[in-house]
């Protein structure tokens, strides 16, 4: 059985850091692309950053340049670190494994249950 | 950035009925767009992919069309398991986007 396990979310302060962590376990997880998904409290999922199997990393604009998505596939586990955390990064932040199917990839099949973060003073 | 969305926001509907969600990118995506199931409290369920493919397990009262900008998803028969949140997503190209999701209520 597939299991993503979400830590490190908490209080922080804007302009603060913090650093999630999710691990993996039920599959290879070098094999698959992992995702960072957030969900703002009463919005809907916005996908935030990407690292695929070859290592490359792909951001949403809101976080680029702030975010850094890495992995360590003999750890079975992502990361992502945050910089210049602000309000509107208030979330629960999901570890999310896709997959491909008939040619189409980055299909979401395997939710983490989310870390909450909140960004306040 | 590809934008996606879905209207309605929100709709209500009893148990029995035909409903239709649509998603709108604002460029061609071909037919690489996706929908999700989303209960509170749950992960987000993968029910259709590549707009109209099914996803394996999920009913076949849901079905999906699509090509090009514009896309719907379909429950035929609405059931008691399907008030949730829909989203469509498209996998066209990074940065991945989501439509605003529509929460289908019990009328």
């Amino acid at each position: 059985e597939v299991q993503l396990v979400e830590s490190g979310g908490g209080l922080v302060q804007p302009g603060g850091s913090l650093r999630l962590s999710c691990g993996a376990s039920g599959f290879t997880f070098s094999n698959f692309d992992m995702h960072w998904v957030r969900q703002r409290t009463g919005k809907g999922l916005e996908w935030v950053a990407i690292m695929d199997t070859a290592g490359d990393t792909y951001y949403a604009g809101s976080v680029k340049g702030r975010f850094t998505i890495s992995r360590e596939d003999v750890k079975n586990s992502l990361y992502l670190q945050m910089d210049s955390l602000r309000a509107e990064d208030t979330a629960v932040y999901h570890c999310v494994k896709t997959v491909c199917s008939g040619g189409s990839c980055y299909l979401f099949d395997s939710w983490g249950q989310g870390t909450l973060v909140i960004v306040s003073s | 950035d590809i934008q996606m969305t879905q209207s309605p926001s929100s709709l209500s509907a009893s148990v029995g009925d035909r409903v239709t969600i649509t998603c709108r990118a604002s460029q061609s995506i071909s037919i690489y767009l996706n929908w999700y199931q989303h209960h509170p409290g749950k992960a987000p369920r993968l029910l259709i992919y590549a707009a109209s493919t099914l996803q394996s397990g999920a009913p076949s009262r849901f079905s999906g069309t699509g090509s090009g900008t514009d896309f719907s998803l379909t429950i035929s028969s609405l059931q008691s398991e399907d008030f949730a949140t829909y989203y469509c997503q498209q996998s066209h190209s990074t940065p991945l986007t989501f439509g605003g999701g529509t929460k289908v209520e019990i009328k």
